[in-house]
């Protein structure tokens, strides 16, 4: 079965700190994501990496960072957190592309993150 | 740029109801088709997807879904409901090649006993 687990089930920060959310799969997967999970929104990428060192924007990138070091790990960083940031923040992996499982992508059961 | 749009917001239906929910996708080529669900508390799951070939899948707990090419949709339907499908569901569309899931704004199902 496939893991990916996050660092925190919930965090409470206050405005201006620098939070840093983890999350590590066990699959061996080439890509990774972060998304931010708001209701009526559904899920919108934060950011994604296809490999190690590499990261790509998604469709929400402003005030977010990431870091990928090592492949089974994904680093979403919040330079300085907002309340407009708080929300449920979701990691997940898959497979690279034409890899099989048809890129079926795997989540992590989420972070809720308030930001006072 | 792709988008996903799922027909309602929040659905309520009694035990035994037949269930159906829409998506729609925009998006000019070939897509890989996916339905995930949030049970309360729980992590997304995979609930069913489609690749290639029949375009009636069927999925986890009884689900299915019907995918239809000349209306861009993908509805997810169930024949009986039960309260433990009381859940978000979540249709999400990737793009052939493409690296990225666009998911829709989620339907919430309630499912009363």
């Amino acid at each position: 079965d496939v893991k990916v687990t996050q660092s925190s089930r919930y965090l409470v920060k206050r405005t201006g700190e620098k939070v840093f959310l983890e999350c590590v799969q066990d699959m061996d997967h080439e890509n990774m994501f972060w998304y931010r999970q708001d209701p009526g929104l559904g899920l919108r990428l934060i950011y994604f990496s296809y490999d190690v060192k590499m990261k790509e924007k998604g469709d929400i990138p402003e005030g977010y960072s990431v870091s990928r070091e090592k492949k089974e790990r994904f680093s979403l960083i919040l330079e300085s957190a907002s309340t407009n940031q708080t929300s449920m923040y979701l990691c997940a992996s898959s497979p690279r592309v034409g890899a099989g499982d048809g890129e079926t992508q795997y989540f992590g059961p989420g972070t809720r993150l308030l930001v006072l | 740029a792709q988008s996903v749009s799922q027909h309602n917001h929040h659905v309520i239906l009694s035990e035994a109801a037949s269930l159906e929910l829409g998506c729609n996708y925009s998006y000019g080529g070939t897509v890989n088709l996916f339905w995930y669900v949030q049970y309360p508390g729980q992590h997304l799951q995979l609930l069913l997807k489609y690749f290639s070939g029949d375009p009636l899948v069927k999925g986890i707990k009884g689900f299915e879904a019907e995918f239809i090419k000349s209306k861009f949709s993908f509805n997810l339907r169930k024949p009986s409901v039960q309260w433990s499908d009381t859940a978000e569901y979540f249709c999400a569309v990737k793009p052939l090649g493409g690296q990225n899931f666009v998911f829709g704004p989620g339907t919430r199902l309630s499912v009363l006993p």
